[in-house]
């Protein structure tokens, strides 16, 4: 079955530093990849997506992440973190489709991230 | 609105009542889907609608949740005999196309259940 890992529950970095959030996946085929943001009392936002294509995927508010087959990781990064990215971020996958019936997503537990002035 | 909307956004309900959350996603929206979100989890999926057709039902926890999407765009997820168990965030989502596409799904802000 499909599924990712976010092996850290929470990662606090300053502001101003680089961000790393984690994920790792596991799926029977082409693995597509999401990454979602969850602001307090707000639903999930879409940050980013990969496909197929350029390893390196741009994707709202300055987040990027890599996508490594090798090591079946799809890691969210930031360059230079601020306070307002505090939130609780999710890793996503495409659930393996046997009949072309849904583009139903398998969730992650979620990193709260924590930014420190 | 531009956006998907649930309501309520909160409901106190005591056990072995019935509840009804509802959920209006973007105009046009093929795909709808409906998650359940325990605190301090991920949302864990439970149905799916292609315009008015249930496809997918396989992550409803038990026979007393059904959903419901009639006419293909407003969605009801009721939930019979309600159970501590159940209390958790239901989340609404909608995708413009339908199939197995790679599009992304458009969260509303969830409907937060407490049963007492």
């Amino acid at each position: 079955a499909q599924s990712v890992a976010q092996p850290e529950d929470q990662v606090n970095v300053a502001e101003g530093n680089p961000l790393t959030v984690k994920c790792t996946y596991s799926v029977s085929g082409n693995p597509y990849l999401f990454w979602y943001v969850q602001y307090p009392n707000r639903g999930l936002q879409f940050l980013l997506k990969y496909i197929t294509g350029d390893n390196l995927v741009k994707g709202s508010y300055g987040f990027e992440a890599e996508f490594n087959k090798s090591q079946t990781s799809f890691h969210l990064k930031k360059p230079s973190a601020l306070v307002s990215d505090s939130a609780l971020y999710f890793c996503a996958v495409r659930d393996r489709d046997y009949g072309g019936a849904t583009n139903k997503l398998i969730f992650g537990t979620g990193t709260l991230l924590a930014v420190q002035p | 609105g531009a956006g998907v909307s649930q309501s309520p956004r909160y409901k106190v309900a005591k056990r072995g009542q019935d509840v009804a959350l509802r959920c209006d996603p973007i105009s046009g929206h093929v795909s709808l889907f409906w998650y359940q979100q325990a605190l301090g989890q991920g949302p864990e999926f439970l149905t799916y609608f292609q315009n008015e057709a249930q496809l997918d039902k396989s992550g409803l926890p038990s026979d007393r949740f059904f959903a419901e999407r009639p006419e293909g765009s407003v969605s009801t997820l009721k939930i019979q005999r309600t159970q501590q168990e159940d209390s958790a965030v239901y989340l609404c989502a909608s995708s413009l196309v339908g199939g197995a596409s790679t599009g992304e799904l458009f969260f509303g802000e969830g409907s937060r259940l407490t049963v007492l």
